[in-house]
Formats: structure tokens, C-alpha cells, sequence
């Protein structure tokens, strides 16, 4: 089966750091993207991994371990927009994307 | 300006009643779908489709319908058959995620039952 786990809410304070974990077990894998949903909104992509590895994008970085089915979101220099949720998903040999339930990070002053 | 654009924004449905959603890109995208998202939820998928006038179920499909008469366009029938349709509806396009290429969201429809 397919699964994809993150953990439900986090909180952190501004000017943090801050880590979301994600899990996975599919069929099959391409990639993973790493998206950012503020409520009653659509989600924006924030990254993609395919290879082994972190990908630096300001202050937003995104871990990958392919062997062992694990990537990790990483928040630097938290500011109070960055209270959101954050959605873990993967392209697993289908035309489809798999989402994980999100985390929902909030942060405060 | 491209992008993906639905509407309308919020959706009320009265018991029995069947409503569709529109949704419509000018990205040019060969992919098109339609999750689901319920409050504090992830996003569930629908239904998809990878071509004109062709389309697959997602996970959740019983109680909706699609069509994809036109690349452009993809919109989703909530029928009188989904018992629980309140949520949050998004459609999303992509060249092809089988290649790398990320999914482009629309902005979203509320959908309420009255």
C-alpha cells in the first residue's frame, strides 16, 4: 500500500528553527515535493527531491533519503508567515501524487 | 497572465441537488486533477485525467463525475450520491509528474450544503 506519515501540528517561536519529518512507503518512486498551504488557500511548492541529499532555497531546505524512505523540511529564521501547514507528497511510477495528511506549523512572537 | 483558474469560490448546495465546479488552465498542461481537502486534512484525490476525453478515478471518486472534453478544462459533478460534500475542492494541472514536473493549483472552491 501506499503511505505517507507526518506528524499533525508543531509549534516553534519566531526567529527559530524549525524541522518537519515525513515518511513514506510506495510503490515505486520518482520524487517527493514539499508544498505550503495557508488556510482557505491552494498550495504552493516550496520543493522537489529526487536524488539523495539537501536542497537549499533561502530560508527553506529539504532533506531525502531514498533508502530509507524519510525526508525532512527544514525552516530557518522562522517568521510569523510561515504559520501554515506543510504537505509531504509523492510521485510513486503512477500520474498521480500522493499527499500525506500535513503538518500544521504555528508560530509564535 | 497563465494559470489555473476555478470558480466559483464558494458553492452552496441544497439536499438533491447536483453542482459542478468549473476549472480551467491556459498552461498549456496535458494533466489535470481533482483532490478533496476536509478540514485539517490532507488532499485526496478525486479524479484525474493524463488526456483529452479520457479520465481514471482517484481514491474517493464515488459520488462525482468529470469530463475533459477540452484540454483546457476539467470540471467536476458533485451528484446528489456524495452524502458529505462539504469541504474544500482544488483542482491542479501539470505538464506530467511521471518527468518531474510539479502540480500548479487553482485557488479553490468552498463547497457548503444548505
Amino acid at each position: 500500500g501506499q503511505n505517507i506519515d507526518q506528524p499533525t501540528e508543531m509549534t516553534a517561536t519566531e526567529g527559530a528553527i524549525v524541522q518537519i519529518n515525513c515518511t513514506y512507503q510506495t510503490s515505486g518512486f520518482n520524487g517527493l515535493f514539499w508544498y505550503q498551504q495557508h488556510a482557505g488557500e491552494a498550495p504552493t511548492f516550496l520543493s522537489y527531491n529526487v536524488l539523495d541529499g539537501l536542497e537549499e532555497k533561502g530560508r527553506f531546505s529539504s532533506f531525502l533519503s531514498r533508502s530509507k524512505g524519510y525526508s525532512y523540511l527544514l525552516l530557518k529564521e522562522l517568521q510569523m508567515k510561515d504559520s501554515a501547514s506543510y504537505l509531504c507528497a509523492v510521485s510513486a511510477n503512477t500520474d498521480k501524487l500522493i499527499f500525506g495528511t500535513g503538518t500544521r506549523l504555528q508560530v509564535f512572537p | 497572465d497563465g494559470g489555473i483558474t476555478q470558480s466559483p469560490k464558494y458553492l452552496f448546495r441544497k439536499e438533491g441537488q447536483n453542482v459542478t465546479l468549473s476549472c480551467e488552465q491556459n498552461l498549456n498542461h496535458d494533466a489535470m486533477y481533482w483532490y478533496r481537502q476536509d478540514p485539517g486534512q490532507g488532499l485526496r484525490l478525486i479524479y484525474y485525467s493524463q488526456i483529452v476525453n479520457d479520465f481514471q478515478k482517484g481514491d474517493i471518486a464515488e459520488g462525482y463525475s468529470v469530463s475533459r472534453e477540452k484540454k483546457e478544462s476539467f470540471p467536476l459533478t458533485v451528484t446528489s450520491a456524495q452524502k458529505n460534500p462539504t469541504a474544500f475542492y482544488l483542482c491542479a494541472s501539470t505538464p506530467g509528474l511521471r518527468s518531474g514536473e510539479k502540480l500548479f493549483f487553482g485557488s479553490g472552491t468552498q463547497l457548503s450544503v444548505l
